[in-house]
């Protein structure tokens, strides 16, 4: 069974550009989250989606943050326009059940310059 | 507001040896849960062990156990036998199950290096 997959791995941008990070979480699994973690501070929790639907954003930054999981499989996550202080390590989550323990991703690593 | 400590930003085991990871909380809540994930050099976290506050018993997961101490709002991680394959990061993460909270407040993280 394949687990949470995200893409790319690591992505460089310039400061004011976007940036779209991809979450593919382990099929069947209705729930979805997103974190972050900023260099040398603990993990952070962005998202939840419920299928398709945002159960709970109350971790988002700021606007220019926005997520989407159309047909509630896949999800993005759109950083527009990047600041330097988004740089860190996005994590993306996926579990069968609420409350349940999550499948983490491998990360992206977003830098921006 | 739930508060995840983890007071060892390093730790050192020699391999085959037992070693503990600290993780304190702080909430105000009665009904939450407690995680342990490690994270390998490779990126992932990888879950390795669930403790819910109601739970009389100590989880335990093959070498992994946790100690949990209600009163004192400590949910240690102790690895026995280490391998040089625990060398990663280990992060203690908190769940408030009483308000339905889906999300996870995570600490600081300890890197574990196990010396050969």
């Amino acid at each position: 069974e394949a687990g949470v997959t995200q893409f790319p791995s690591h992505s460089v941008i310039e400061k004011g550009q976007t940036v779209t990070l991809r979450c593919d979480p382990i099929s069947g699994h209705d729930n979805l989250y997103w974190y972050r973690r900023v260099m040398g501070k603990e993990i952070k929790f962005l998202l939840h989606f419920v299928k398709e639907s945002k159960q709970d954003e109350s971790g988002m930054p700021n606007n220019r943050f926005l997520a989407e999981r159309t047909g509630g499989t896949y999800s993005t996550l759109k950083v527009q326009p990047a600041e330097l202080e988004d740089s860190g390590v996005y994590f993306c989550a996926s579990s069968q059940e609420q409350g349940a323990g999550a499948f983490f991703g491998q990360g992206t690593r977003l830098t921006v310059v | 507001a739930q508060k995840i400590t983890q007071t060892q930003p390093g730790m050192f085991v020699q391999e085959k040896e037992a070693v503990t990871l600290d993780c304190t909380y702080d909430t105000s809540d009665q009904s939450y849960g407690l995680f342990w994930y490690k994270q390998p050099s490779s990126g992932e976290m990888i879950f390795l062990i669930y403790q819910g506050s109601y739970d009389e018993q100590n989880a335990t997961e093959g070498r992994y156990s946790l100690n949990f101490q209600k009163a004192r709002k400590s949910a240690n991680l102790v690895i026995s036998a280490s391998q040089l394959g625990d060398s990663a990061m280990y992060f203690c993460a908190m769940r408030d199950l009483q308000r339905g909270a889906n999300n996870l407040f995570f600490g600081t993280g300890t890197r574990l290096t196990v010396i050969p």
